[in-house]
């Protein structure tokens, strides 16, 4: 059983430009959660999907946006990025009736120059 | 709001002694899960315990276990017969089963421990 899968491991992104990260989750899982880990610090959660809509937001802008598609894998796209962004991007799924089970994938580390 | 704070920055242990890390916590909820999360650098996220709210005994895992505090809201992590491959940064984490920070993990900054040979 594969578990909670993330594409790309690495990008390398221009300020301005925009970027779409992707998380497959772990087999039986309805619900995505992505978190942003700056260098050195603890995860800040960004949102939550279920039944493929925005069920939960942390305080991230606008520019931060995500989607769930039926077979439950998830995206979530950044707009006109900035320096700040570079972090860790992670992905975690859960079932939404055992929510505190949050499994993470590996990230995406994302360098904005 | 939840929030969570780890107050050691780092901390170090030698191989086959015990460490304990600390942890508080403030939440307005009644319902929750607390955790203690080992990333080493390879970046994966690793759940090493977790202590449900309602459950006054103290969560174990092998060599792992915690102290929870609830009225005093601390979660510490005690680390016996410390390894080498426990060297790794720790967070902290608490998620509410309800309200409006439902399904949200909160982090602390973290801890870097460090196992001396």
């Amino acid at each position: 059983d594969a578990g909670v899968t993330q594409s790309p491991t690495h990008l390398i992104k221009t300020r301005g430009q925009q970027v779409t990260l992707r998380c497959s989750p772990k087999s039986g899982h309805d619900t995505v959660s992505w978190y942003q880990q700056a260098l050195g610090q603890g995860p800040q959660f960004i949102f939550q999907y279920y039944e493929e809509e925005e069920r939960q937001r942390g305080n991230f802008p606008d520019r931060f946006s995500g989607h769930q598609f039926p077979n439950y894998s998830s995206e979530l796209n950044v707009n006109a990025l900035l320096l700040g962004d570079s972090a860790l991007y992670l992905c975690a799924s859960s079932r939404t009736d055992i929510i505190y089970e949050q499994y993470f994938g590996p990230g995406t580390r994302l360098t904005v120059t | 709001a939840q929030t969570v704070t780890q107050s050691q920055p780092e901390m170090s242990v030698q191989e086959a002694e015990t460490v304990t890390l600390s942890c508080t916590y403030d939440t307005s909820e009644s319902d929750y899960y607390l955790f203690w999360y080992k990333q080493p650098p390879s970046r994966q996220m690793i759940l090493v315990i977790r202590q449900e709210a309602y459950k006054q005994q103290n969560a174990t895992e092998n060599r792992f276990s915690v102290n929870f505090q609830k009225a005093a809201k601390s979660f510490s992590l005690k680390i016996s017969d410390s390894q080498l491959g426990d060297a790794a940064m720790y967070f902290c984490a608490h998620i509410a089963r309800g309200g409006t920070s439902y399904g949200k993990l909160t982090f602390g900054q973290g801890t870097i421990l460090t196992v001396h040979p």
